[in-house]
Formats: C-alpha cells, sequence, structure tokens
C-alpha cells in the first residue's frame, strides 16, 4: 500500500456544526501533515505529527483541532466553521529519515455555508 | 521564513514542445526539493525527488535540475502532450516543514 486515503472527498457543513476529516496511511510512516489549499493559491502547513505527537502547529485558530490515535491515523477535527475555512485540505505523510519525499492524499474539498 | 517562488505563473504550448518551468528559493539550506503535478480540485502526484546533494533527476519526458547554492531548480518537460496540462508545484524541505510555490499553470494545446 503506497497511499495515503482521506475521507470523505467531499463535505459541506453548517458553521455550527462539528465535524472531522480523516487521513490514513499504511506505509509505516511516521510523520503526518494537514496543509489548507484556497483555490489558485499554493497548499499552506497547518499542522505536523511526529511519532504521533504535535511537533508544528502554523497558528491554526483552535476551531481546528488535530488528532493522532495512532501512526496510520490523523483526524482533523472541525467546529464553528466560517465560511473563508472552505478550502482543499490535504493530508501527507512521510517516512522518518528527512530526506524522503512527501506522499499526499487526492484531499477533502470543504465548503461552508 | 522560506520563500519559494515559481516562473512562469502560467504557460500555454503546443503539443511537442519542450519546456522549462522555473522554481527559486530564499534559503538555501534544504534537505531536498520535490516537484509535484496537480489537476483541477485534486490532490497532490509527486513527480520528481532531489536531494540536496543532488544535481539532477529524471523519469521518463520529465527532468529536474537543483543549484542549491544559488536557489534553483528547473523542470524541462519534454514533447509535451495534451496530458500534460496541470498545475506543476515546486517545494522544499527543511526538518518537518515543506514549503510550496504557488505553481504554474500549464496548458499544452493539440
Amino acid at each position: 500500500d503506497t497511499e495515503v486515503t482521506q475521507t470523505p472527498k467531499h463535505l459541506v457543513m453548517g458553521m455550527t456544526n462539528k465535524k472531522s476529516l480523516k487521513c490514513e496511511q499504511h506505509m509505516g510512516h511516521r510523520a503526518m501533515y494537514w496543509y489548507k489549499q484556497k483555490a489558485k493559491k499554493p497548499p499552506e502547513l497547518m499542522f505536523v505529527y511526529s511519532y504521533e505527537k504535535l511537533s508544528i502547529n502554523e497558528s491554526v485558530p483552535s476551531r481546528f483541532s488535530p488528532e493522532c490515535p495512532n501512526s496510520s491515523l490523523l483526524n482533523l477535527h472541525l467546529h464553528a466553521l466560517q465560511p473563508e475555512d472552505s478550502a482543499l485540505y490535504l493530508c501527507a505523510s512521510s517516512p522518518p529519515a528527512l530526506n524522503y519525499g512527501y506522499t499526499f492524499g487526492s484531499g477533502t474539498r470543504l465548503t461552508v455555508v | 521564513k522560506q520563500e519559494v517562488t515559481q516562473i512562469p505563473a502560467a504557460l500555454s504550448v503546443p503539443e511537442g514542445e519542450n519546456l522549462v518551468l522555473n522554481c527559486s528559493f530564499t534559503d538555501s539550506a534544504i534537505y531536498n526539493l520535490q516537484w509535484f503535478r496537480q489537476d483541477p480540485g485534486k490532490g497532490l502526484t509527486s513527480l520528481l525527488l532531489i536531494q540536496s546533494s543532488q544535481r539532477e533527476q529524471t523519469s521518463g519526458r520529465l527532468n529536474a535540475s537543483l543549484d542549491k547554492s544559488s536557489g534553483r531548480s528547473t523542470l524541462y518537460i519534454a514533447a509535451s502532450q495534451p496530458g500534460d496540462s496541470a498545475t506543476y508545484l515546486c517545494a522544499v524541505r527543511r526538518f518537518d516543514d515543506m514549503r510550496f510555490g504557488a505553481g504554474t499553470r500549464l496548458t499544452v494545446k493539440p
């Protein structure tokens, strides 16, 4: 298995809803990442988990809450989002050695109404 | 903070042309540079990974070069095809921090 799987592919949620995005990989990668990408913009780093511990939080609002239950799974819990949070949310993973590249999932297209 | 710039922002070429996409970065203390392809509304597909100690990597019709000291990389696409139409992103990695350029949107016309 050489893939990063993200679910759901599409999500529409109201501003008062609570939802979660899921990311899974079975490549033995020990670093996992959340990126946010707005239309026609580059991906922007949100969170980094290394060995299941949060190592980087790029000053993301608390309405986004990451969770790494185990080495294969990464969640992003969403609560009280704003319409400007609508974007493509990308998950990536990489092996522990720093000379490796990243493998990205196909993303979750989130629309906040 | 690392800044990554890609030129041109958009490129339209007829089928069969060879083309070069450019990427520059401000901090040369990187571990590697990765070129990605992104189709509209989709995720990122890795094309080539160049380590900081390497000068170039090749995969099929793609060739990427890296000049770390000058903060530059190029992606060369030979004999372009309509199926190559996509946005091409370069990204540089230092520790667990990968930073992206804004991409070059390539259109190859039949």
